[in-house]
């Protein structure tokens, strides 16, 4: 079973609210990622973490600050957010983070929306 | 650094045709190639990817695509189109970056499949 859990679903919060997204996985995988998607767009990477340490972070901005408390879970803390930070947000994990050809598996995405 | 391209913005094919949904990459070192398929309000799905070996990778849901090196293309095809396979189509190709391997997604080709 291939599978990245993701919640909540959907998510709206004012621009002065402290909000989390979170993710599971128990494939053992090793690498996990966040992504951001706005409609009819591509995802765009966000960060990676590998072995539970952050290995890349595509210059987001602060009030993104993701967090991996263990190989399993993946969260990401959300404060002071804006409008335009309205988006699907996805999780994914892959296998060996050191690997280029290992999978990249996704999860159903936490639809957030900033009023 | 990677790119990959996806020239069509949608394609539009009848049920039982062959489809065919293009992309190009750019690459330094060997070349890590994914497709992936999301449906409306729903996270990306693997399809099928290209690490080495055989130039005709087959995947699921009927779907299978050639990796041709001397045009840098990786396009996605199936010999005989389902309505149910209308979705949002991306091309992916994964290199070695600072900090680790990042995946690059094309911009996305919408398919629709009529009736």
């Amino acid at each position: 079973d291939t599978e990245v859990t993701q919640t909540p679903k959907h998510l709206v919060m004012g621009m002065t609210n402290k909000k989390s997204l979170k993710c599971e996985q128990h494939m053992g995988h090793r690498a996990m990622y966040w992504y951001k998607q706005k409609a009819k767009k591509p995802p765009e990477l966000m960060f990676v973490y590998s072995y539970e340490k952050l290995s890349i972070n595509e210059s987001v901005p602060s009030r993104f600050s993701p967090e991996c408390p263990n190989s399993s879970l993946l969260n990401l803390h959300l404060h002071a957010l804006q409008p335009e930070d309205s988006a699907l947000y996805l999780c994914a994990s892959s296998q060996e983070p050191g690997a280029g050809g290992n999978t990249i598996y996704f999860g159903e995405g936490s639809w957030l929306t900033v009023v | 650094a990677q790119s990959v391209a996806q020239p069509e913005d949608q394609v539009n094919v009848a049920e039982g045709n062959p489809l065919t949904v293009k992309c190009t990459y750019s690459v330094s070192g060997n070349p890590y190639l994914f497709w992936y398929v999301q449906y409306p309000n729903r996270g990306l799905q693997f399809l099928l990817k290209y690490i080495t070996g055989d130039n005709l990778v087959k995947g699921s849901y009927g779907f299978e695509a050639e990796f041709n090196k001397s045009q840098t293309s990786f396009h996605l095809k199936k010999p005989s189109a389902l309505v149910s396979d209308s979705a949002l189509y991306f091309c992916a190709v994964r290199g070695l970056n600072t900090g680790g391997f990042k995946t690059i997604f094309g911009a996305g080709t919408r398919l629709f499949v009529k009736a």
